[in-house]
């Protein structure tokens, strides 16, 4: 079972919400990735989970925070997005050891207005 | 600079046309190279990893070969089917436990009837 599982599927905010985005592995995967993907782009890492120690790509602004409670879930925070966030988000894990493919879930479209 | 760089951009052909599409990428030592297969509103489907050159690895009708400064993704007698985007990823040698992955911009292949 190679499955990553994300939700909501869909989301629509306003610029002053919080919502979260969820993600689950039940793979033993040890690390867990964010991605933000624009129309027509390569994905763009945002963040890593990897054997409890989280690695940032500088460039995400602070408005995004993640979390992971556990070594099968990851969640993406986020607060007083922009127009400019609107993306497919994509959750991804795999072994995080050497070289190894990432298996990504379906993703979250999301819409900030 | 570029790390990573798919051509062309966009590929169309005819049912039953075989065709490559071609990965060049400029690292210090890779880890491995990745090939996935995206539709449109979802995320990425792993489909190939590669380690080392003169590497070989066929799924139905793609195969992926590697060199030490490309890969190519064949794709032979094309269905409809096989309409997405592909997309090339590649790892580096890092130090961290689960090394960055560098995507490429993809080829978006349509195959008509």
């Amino acid at each position: 079972d190679t499955e990553v599982t994300q939700t909501p599927k869909h989301l629509v905010m306003g610029m002053t919400n919080k919502k979260s985005l969820k993600c689950e592995q039940h793979m033993g995967h040890r690390a867990m990735y964010w991605y933000k993907q624009k129309a027509k782009k390569p994905p763009e890492l945002m963040f890593v989970y990897s054997y409890e120690k989280l690695s940032i790509n500088e460039s995400v602004p602070s408005r995004f925070s993640p979390e992971c409670p556990n070594s099968s879930l990851l969640n993406l925070h986020l607060h007083a997005l922009q127009p400019e966030d609107s993306a497919l988000y994509l959750c991804a894990s795999n072994q995080g050891v050497t070289t190894n493919e990432q298996y990504f879930g379906p993703g979250t479209r999301l819409t900030v207005t | 600079e570029d790390q990573v760089t798919q051509s062309p951009e966009a590929l169309r052909l005819q049912e039953g046309e075989s065709s490559s599409l071609n990965c060049s990428y400029t690292v210090s030592g890779l880890r491995g190279l990745f090939w996935y297969r995206q539709d449109p509103g979802k995320g990425p489907e792993f489909l190939f990893t590669l380690y080392s050159a003169g590497e070989e690895k066929e799924k139905e009708r793609l195969k992926a070969t590697l060199t030490k400064k490309e890969s190519f993704l064949h794709i032979t007698a094309p269905k409809p089917e096989d309409s997405a985007t592909y997309l090339c990823a590649v790892q580096e040698m890092t130090t961290d436990s689960w090394g960055k992955f560098q995507f490429g911009a993809g080829t978006q292949v349509v195959v008509t009837p």
